[in-house]
């Protein structure tokens, strides 16, 4: 079956533009997670949602980044006024409940901001 | 704070030889301890995963067994393969109401015949 898909592959900005990231879980999936990573790192954990709710969003680095997952299914990220230091891997994943011991990642956007 | 530390890489193995990475946690309680695996141009994927002390997790010829006495959760294979030339992430997960994965900094193994 169909696994975890996110466009655009690659997002190439201006400082300060507004970006959207997209991800599409896998069918019936009921958690969703955001991650960003750094060239050299581990995924760092950014946002969970269970269906439609943000449950944690402590990963969120400052208040220019927001997701949301309206219909429970499809998310979006959203970069307000993005810099430089926000050039990074950004990985979706999700997983059939909230725990599941397993999560299913996309291939990831890679985001770079000029 | 919880983490996670792996030993730095490269790994440069040839064919056939024994591989271990060794991987060491830092958490309160008794998290879930994972290996994930990301192949060239690829996303990430699990690879094995152990949820209690003494438990062996284990997946295509690699083994990792929690050890909770020196919070450690180290990878090993016997015979490595050009195959498994990756990236390698330890990572934890707490037991609470959904799985906040906490990952290490990754460890790039490339095999060569």
């Amino acid at each position: 079956g169909a696994g975890v898909s996110q466009t655009p592959s690659n997002k190439v900005t201006e400082k300060g533009k507004y970006v959207e990231l997209r991800c599409d879980p896998i069918s019936g999936h009921t958690a969703l997670y955001w991650y960003r990573q750094s060239l050299g790192q581990g995924p760092e954990f950014l946002i969970y949602f269970q269906g439609t709710g943000a449950a944690d969003d402590s990963g969120l680095p400052n208040d220019r980044f927001f997701a949301v997952r309206p219909e429970g299914s499809v998310s979006t990220l959203k970069i307000q006024r993005t810099e430089r230091g926000d050039s990074a891997m950004y990985l979706c994943a999700s997983s059939l409940l909230a725990r599941s011991d397993e999560q299913f990642f996309g291939p990831g956007t890679r985001l770079t901001v000029l | 704070g919880d983490s996670v530390t792996q030993m730095e890489g490269p790994v440069t193995l040839s064919e056939e030889a024994c591989l271990t990475i060794n991987c060491t946690y830092t958490a309160t309680g008794y998290p879930s301890l994972f290996w994930y695996v990301q192949y060239p141009g690829e996303g990430l994927q699990l690879l094995l995963k152990a949820t209690k002390a003494d438990d062996k997790g284990s997946n295509k010829g690699f083994e990792a067994t929690y050890r909770k006495e020196t919070t450690s959760f180290h990878l090993e294979k016997g015979s490595v393969q050009v195959s498994d030339s990756a990236v390698y992430f330890c990572a934890l997960s707490k037991k609470t109401s959904y799985d906040k994965v906490i990952f290490g900094p990754g460890t790039s193994l490339s095999v060569i015949p």
